[in-house]
C-alpha cells in the first residue's frame, strides 16, 4: 500500500516562497505520476502541477511562472516549491498519486499553509 | 485548458433518493484512439483528502458502493447517487485528465 505525508513549514511570509515534500512509502517516486493540489479554505481543489519519471513536469498553466516540482529518489520523496507566495496562497496542500492510471487513487493527508505577513 | 463546470453548486436530497450532479468540459475529453473517456469523480467529507469514486467516467474503484455509478461522454456527464445515505453527504468532484489535470468547482450535497 502506497502511502504519502505531507511536510513543511506551516506558514510563510509574504513574498517569500512556499516548499512542501512529500515521503512515498510502499512505492517508488520513480514511478507514476505524482502531483500537488491545493484547496484555499472553503474552497475548491486546484491542481498545481505533477512530476514522472523522477523529473519530466506538467504545470498548470496560471501558476507555471512561480512552480517548481522535483523529486529526489534517494530518499523516495517529491517536493513543491512555489516563489512569490501571497495571501492567495493560503491553502491545504495536497501530495496526490496516479498509481492504477492518470487519475488520483493516492492521496496524502494535506498540509495548510498560511501566508501572512 | 481544458475547464470543467459542474451543477448545480449545492444540491440537497431526502434519504433514499436520487441525487444527480452534472460536470461539462470545455472540450471533448473522449480519446478515439482508445474511446475512453478522460473523466474521474471524487468525494471529499471534511477535513479528509478526496477519494476516487470513479474513473474512465463510468468505472467504479474499488469498495466503492454500487448505488454510485457515472455516465456521460465527450464533453457531458453525471454522476449518480441511486438511493442516498446519510454518509454520501460530501463535497463532489469531476476532474478531467485528458491534458494536464483539471478540477470542477465542486457540488455540495446535503440531506433534506
Amino acid at each position: 500500500q502506497v502511502l504519502l505525508q505531507e511536510s513543511g513549514p506551516g506558514l510563510v511570509k509574504t513574498s517569500e516562497t512556499l516548499s512542501l515534500t512529500c515521503n512515498v512509502s510502499g512505492g517508488s517516486v520513480g514511478d507514476y505520476y505524482w502531483s500537488w493540489i491545493r484547496q484555499p479554505p472553503g474552497k475548491g481543489l486546484e491542481w498545481i502541477g505533477y512530476i514522472y519519471n523522477s523529473g519530466s513536469t506538467f504545470y498548470n498553466p496560471s501558476l507555471r511562472s512561480r512552480v517548481t516540482i522535483s523529486a529526489d529518489t534517494s530518499k523516495n520523496q517529491f517536493s513543491l516549491r512555489l516563489s512569490s507566495v501571497t495571501a492567495a496562497d493560503t491553502a491545504v496542500y495536497y501530495c496526490a498519486g496516479e498509481l492504477s492510471d492518470q487519475y488520483f487513487d493516492c492521496w496524502g493527508q494535506g498540509t495548510l499553509v498560511t501566508v501572512s505577513s | 485548458d481544458i475547464v470543467m463546470t459542474q451543477s448545480p453548486d449545492s444540491l440537497a436530497v431526502s434519504l433514499g433518493e436520487r441525487a444527480t450532479i452534472n460536470c461539462k468540459s470545455s472540450q471533448s475529453v473522449l480519446y478515439s484512439t482508445n474511446n475512453l473517456n478522460y473523466l474521474a469523480w471524487y468525494q471529499q467529507k471534511p477535513g479528509q483528502p478526496p477519494k476516487l469514486l470513479i474513473y474512465w467516467a463510468s468505472t467504479r474503484e474499488s469498495g466503492v458502493p454500487d448505488r454510485f455509478s457515472g455516465s456521460g461522454s465527450g464533453t457531458d456527464f453525471t454522476l449518480t447517487i441511486s438511493s442516498l445515505q446519510a454518509e454520501d453527504v460530501a463535497v463532489y468532484y469531476c476532474q478531467q485528465y485528458y491534458t494536464g489535470r483539471t478540477f470542477g468547482q465542486g457540488t455540495k450535497l446535503e440531506i433534506k
